[in-house]
């Protein structure tokens, strides 16, 4: 069993704060990771794939680090609007040949007006 | 169609009773991925299907369980004898090519909305 672990499990904030959240995977055999934002009622939508330790990635408001020496990337949204509320996933992939991701169990996200 | 599309979208049953959920992937995406989320768990791997190559079933639960996949096209999920664990949300998901295809691991996977099966 593949544990890849997300925190916090849910977190609220205030319009405008910035906050950050965190996923936790295996540091061996990495080979990709992959950041998804899941809004409620819709489908999971790809933020960042990240495969390089020390990849940094920007989209807007939302950025992402990765270390895959220690085994953890962060996700980080400045100045969270009410439309960043969402359930937030990483998905793991490991070894060269994978043929599947290891999703954790998300990070909700509740951006307060 | 423009993204992944599957039917039905809320879907209720009764315990004992066979379930069959469509998922249609994106056209030209040779790699598709079945997943499911049970109530406050993560997204569970199912299958997988690449091409015309054997699926990747590690992830069934069970035997009641089975997928089938025609060429690069519509996959259907099928649950016999349905339990009530087996009320989940059941996502589908297609890429452009599998993760072990030439070591790419960076093709995104592009979801479809979902199917919700509460079983009775």
């Amino acid at each position: 069993i593949l544990n890849v672990e997300q925190s916090p499990q849910s977190l609220h904030v205030q319009e405008g704060d910035s906050t950050n959240f965190t996923c936790s995977f295996p540091s061996s055999n990495f080979y990709a990771l992959h950041w998804y934002r899941w809004e409620t009622a819709k489908s999971p939508e790809a933020l960042f794939v990240m495969t390089l330790n020390g990849d940094e990635k920007k989209k807007g408001r939302i950025s992402a680090t990765l270390n895959t020496k220690e085994g953890y990337s962060y996700l980080y949204i400045k100045g969270s609007q009410p439309e960043d509320s969402a359930t937030y996933l990483c998905a793991f992939g490991r070894g060269y040949n994978f043929n599947k991701f290891y999703f954790g169990s998300g990070t909700k996200l509740n951006v307060k007006p | 169609g423009a993204g992944v599309s599957q039917s039905p979208s809320n879907k209720v049953t009764e315990k004992g009773k066979d379930v069959e959920l469509r998922c249609d992937p994106i056209s030209g995406h040779t790699a598709l991925y079945w997943y499911r989320q049970r109530l406050g768990q993560g997204l569970e791997f199912l299958i997988y299907f690449q091409g015309n190559s054997a699926p990747d079933k590690s992830g069934l639960p069970s035997d009641r369980f089975s997928a089938e996949r025609t060429g690069e096209s519509v996959s259907t999920l099928t649950i016999q004898r349905t339990q009530q664990e087996d009320s989940a949300v059941y996502l589908c998901a297609s890429s452009f090519r599998s993760p072990g295809t030439s070591g790419v691991g960076t093709d995104t996977q592009y979801f479809g909305p979902g199917t919700r099966l509460t079983v009775l």
